[in-house]
């Protein structure tokens, strides 16, 4: 079945640092791919998505590539802030499963002053 | 536009008792989704409703549980006789249709917490 795995946390990095979370998946067919954050106390968000082979999914700094060759989908973000502090859902939507998604485990990003 | 509403945020139940979980959709959404996050792990679906329909119960558990979206009124997420094992997070989302674009809304999910 589909699957996706994420790094573990937590990550902590100081603000104006680099981000990478490393997001894998298995997948028959064409899935789309998604990053969800959940603030404190708040629901899943959707961060940025990609539905095919070398979309770059982008939004807030943060951007993510659909790599097939690889199987990957991973976050990256230039320079982080204090209010980026967050736990970061890597997921996907197999082919032909509506809008039923599979999650990776979740990874809990820290950024300090 | 009011958010995806679940209610209650927290509930304490007692081994044995029933827990019932509500999700409130946005407006104009008639689907449903429910979602369990067990502790240090990720999402993990549950069941997919529409409107006085379940499409999809494929992680539902097999006994104890149970869903249901009225024509009127929020969905319903029922645990019978909880377990311990049933504390987690259960998160409700939403769309407007079934297409395979539809952007899920989530709730803030409700902390169930078994004693």
């Amino acid at each position: 079945g589909d699957s996706v795995t994420q790094m573990e946390g937590p990550v902590t990095l100081s603000e104006e640092a680099f981000l990478t979370i490393n997001c894998t998946y298995t997948a028959t067919g064409y899935p789309s791919l998604f990053w969800y954050v959940q603030y404190p106390g708040e629901g899943l968000q959707l961060l940025l998505k990609a539905t095919k082979a070398d979309d770059k999914g982008s939004n807030k700094g943060f951007e993510a590539t659909y790599r097939k060759e690889t199987t990957s989908f991973h976050l990256e973000k230039g320079s982080v802030q204090v209010s980026d502090s967050a736990v970061y859902f890597c997921a996907l939507r197999g082919t032909g499963t509506a809008s039923k998604l599979t999650f990776g485990t979740g990874t809990r990003l820290q950024v300090t002053l | 536009n009011a958010g995806v509403m679940q209610n209650p945020r927290h509930l304490v139940r007692r081994r044995g008792q029933e827990a019932r979980l509500r999700c409130s959709p946005m407006k104009g959404h008639s689907h449903v989704y429910w979602y369990r996050q067990l502790p240090e792990e990720g999402l993990k679906f549950m069941v997919y409703l529409q409107k006085e329909n379940i499409i999809d119960e494929s992680g539902m558990p097999k006994e104890r549980f149970s869903a249901e979206f009225p024509k009127e009124g929020p969905s319903i997420l029922r645990i019978q006789q909880v377990v311990r094992g049933d504390s987690a997070a259960y998160f409700c989302a939403s769309s407007p249709g079934q297409g395979s674009n539809e952007k899920l809304f989530f709730g803030s999910g409700t902390q169930l917490s078994v004693l």
